[in-house]
């Protein structure tokens, strides 16, 4: 696609419920990242993929996390037993090479309210 | 410890009116550093890109500053349009290995009419 996709764009789950977010990102795009933002605070980062390979998932903020990439493409993040303090906007971006001087393109974001 | 450190945390301006937001760095080595722009709702959109040898880029009315001695860099806005309210992030990425980037925890700047 024109950029990168996320899905679904809000989601309000119960305490305790497993959820999983979708991105799709540019066609061609070899790197791949999680970033979290809570309401007015800055991007924490997650993870990064380099292909389906994730050679830095020194973000993720306890084993209730996972994320996966496939086919070097669809990446998924998922949070089990999500916890109120999870409620955030989780941003997918990606990269052409990931190499440091690499544009990130980012998705408008998944919105997550856990009740 | 690789830190970005912007500043002011809000600014509030009126319409036509020029702004500079601020930022300090300590990644090292140093490879670029880039101004990123988020509008409300929205996903961060990249300005400009600041490499070690330059030391002024402009794009539009935005014109980013680079001071790799000191490792700061500013962003200087002219003539403020509504639209320009957004939070500004300033991402350092350096060249020692780790590619990712380090985020400043951005300006939130607000035009009013």
């Amino acid at each position: 696609g024109a950029g990168v996709s996320q899905s679904p764009s809000n989601k309000v789950t119960e305490k305790g419920k497993d959820v999983e977010l979708r991105c799709d990102p540019i066609s061609g795009h070899t790197a791949l990242y999680w970033y979290r933002q809570s309401l007015g605070q800055g991007l924490e980062f997650l993870i990064y993929f380099q292909g389906n390979s994730a050679p830095d998932k020194s973000g993720l903020p306890s084993d209730r996390f996972s994320a996966e990439r496939t086919g070097g493409s669809v990446s998924t993040l998922t949070i089990q037993r999500t916890q109120q303090e999870d409620s955030a906007v989780y941003l997918c971006a990606s990269s052409f090479s990931g190499g440091p001087t690499g544009e990130l393109f980012f998705g408008e974001g998944s919105r997550l309210t856990v009740l | 410890k690789n830190q970005v450190e912007q500043s002011p945390q809000s600014l509030i301006i009126l319409e036509g009116k020029n702004c500079t937001l601020q930022c300090n760095y300590t990644v090292s080595p140093f490879s670029n550093l880039r101004w990123y722009k988020q509008d409300t709702g929205r996903g961060p959109v990249s300005l400009t890109i600041m490499t070690f040898s330059e030391n002024t880029k402009s794009n539009g009315r935005y014109t980013a500053t680079l001071d790799a001695d000191t490792k700061q860099s500013s962003l200087h806005i002219t003539a403020s349009q509504l639209s320009d309210s957004a939070s500004y992030i300033c991402v350092v990425s350096g060249s020692g290995g780790s590619y990712i980037p380090t985020f400043g925890r951005g300006t939130s700047l607000i035009v009013h009419p």
